[in-house]
């Protein structure tokens, strides 16, 4: 069946630096990937996604690519705001179900002034 | 972007109560919503899929009746706990995929989520 694995957090930065939160996947044939975040308080909102194998989703300064061959989706983003502070969710859809997300446990990131 | 709304945001009651808990869409209209539930720390679970005018479709290991959902329309969904215990507590959330694609769509809008704690 489709899993989601990403790094356990809490990720603890300071502001204006590097961002990473691992993310790989394992599915059937070629699923869609996604990451969703979710602000304190608020339901999750998707924040970008990546539908073929060398894609790259990006907003909001978050950058992920879509690496078939690592299995991988890693988010990235150069410079961190506190504002970034949230809980960040990797997913993915398969081909034969489309709306059926399977997602990983979270990442929780917190960004110091 | 598309909103979709849950109500209530938290509730908490006695054990061996119901508790119906509201999702809609705001400004679309739904024929499938979907029905998590997360854990503390961990991700969310699928828990069913709501069609609307006809049965949901339930994820291996749910009960069907413990947690009834009814797709009346196609901008609400609801999901009744019945009879309620405390390991029913969680955060339940609900998503819909946009329009009325039947599910097509690989993208979905979440619900801010509802806090059930059982006493």
């Amino acid at each position: 069946g489709n899993s989601v694995t990403q790094m356990e957090g809490p990720v603890t930065l300071s502001e204006e630096a590097f961002l990473t939160i691992n993310c790989t996947y394992t599915a059937t044939g070629y699923p869609s990937l996604f990451w969703y975040v979710q602000y304190p308080g608020e339901g999750l909102q998707l924040l970008l996604k990546a539908t073929k194998a060398d894609d790259k989703g990006s907003n909001k300064g978050f950058e992920a690519t879509y690496r078939k061959e690592t299995t991988s989706f890693h988010l990235e983003k150069g410079s961190v705001q506190v504002s970034d502070s949230a809980v960040y969710f990797c997913a993915l859809s398969s081909r034969n179900s489309y709306s059926t997300l399977t997602f990983g446990k979270g990442t929780m990131l917190l960004v110091s002034p | 972007g598309a909103v979709v709304s849950q109500h209530p945001s938290w509730v908490i009651c006695k054990s061996g109560t119901s508790v119906k808990i509201e999702c809609r869409s705001l400004d679309f209209q739904a024929t499938t919503m979907f029905w998590y539930r997360q854990f503390p720390k961990q991700s969310l679970m699928l828990m069913a899929t709501s069609n609307e005018g006809s049965k949901a479709t339930y994820e291996q290991g749910v009960e069907k009746d413990k947690f009834l959902i009814n797709h009346a329309s196609l901008t609400l969904s609801t999901l009744t706990v019945t009879s309620a215990h405390p390991e029913d507590s969680s955060f339940y959330i609900c998503s819909a995929p946009p329009g009325t694609s039947g599910g097509k769509s690989n993208e979905q809008f979440f619900g801010p989520g509802t806090r059930l704690t059982v006493l």
